[in-house]
């Protein structure tokens, strides 16, 4: 199975800030990577797909960017409604895995 | 307008199985897959099965193969898993999700329904 290495686990930022979040695979995935939100007793959201692809309706401070073992979820204005635990996704072959997320906190 | 609920989640105790399920409206059910995802309490999201459209492919984690089953009744457009010989660490949120028809993704998702296993 192909295991995703997320970092940090906690990210303390405040509003305005920029910020990144790394996910690594332990074997290449070209850019089968999907980026997740969620918030506290709610459903995940997807944000990003095929590593860099913004989901329709998300805004656009949220960037993703890399390919093969090494992707980055980038959030170049960091607004309240941001502030939530965010997971990255392989979706290469199954079984899929998710990172072990970031909590993106005050 | 996409709408996913699950039910059939409750106290159970190891060892003995349960039933879920994940009626859906809003769309056409026939023509997606469907994922289910669950979330231990307090811990990250873990991938658990996956059935096609036609019902004809099914995935599932190697946690969960050769206890849990997939399975969709069009008629009542609604998934079910079913998860026999329940461990402890099978305690949590499980989700229902639909699959992306370009991507595979996990893309519309229910609310959850809350597995606790226990004896």
């Amino acid at each position: 199975d192909i295991q995703m290495t997320q970092s940090p686990s906690t990210l303390s930022a405040s509003v305005g800030d920029g910020v990144t979040i790394t996910c690594r695979a332990s074997q290449h995935i070209n850019k089968w990577l999907a980026w997740y939100q969620q918030k506290p007793g709610k459903a995940p959201n997807i944000l990003i797909y095929k590593a860099s692809t913004l989901q329709s309706g998300v805004p656009s401070r949220f960037s993703g960017s890399g390919s093969r073992t090494e992707f980055t979820l980038t959030i170049s204005s960091l607004q309240p409604d941001d502030f939530a635990t965010y997971y990255c996704l392989q979706y290469l072959t199954y079984p899929y895995t998710f990172g072990q997320g970031t909590k993106v906190e005050i | 307008q996409v709408h996913l609920v699950e039910s059939g989640g409750g106290v159970v105790q190891p060892g003995r199985s349960l039933r879920l399920s994940c009626v859906a409206s809003g769309f056409s059910f026939v023509s997606y897959g469907f994922h289910w995802v669950r979330q231990a309490p307090g811990k990250g999201l873990e991938w658990v099965a996956v059935i096609s459209s036609d019902g004809e492919n099914k995935y599932y984690a190697d946690t969960v193969k050769g206890r849990f089953t997939v399975s969709r009744d069009t008629p009542k457009s609604t998934l079910y898993l079913q998860m026999d010989s329940l461990r402890i660490e099978d305690a949590a949120v499980y989700y229902c999700a639909t699959v992306d028809r370009t991507e595979g993704t996990p893309l519309d998702w229910g609310p959850g329904t809350l597995v606790t296993v226990s004896s």
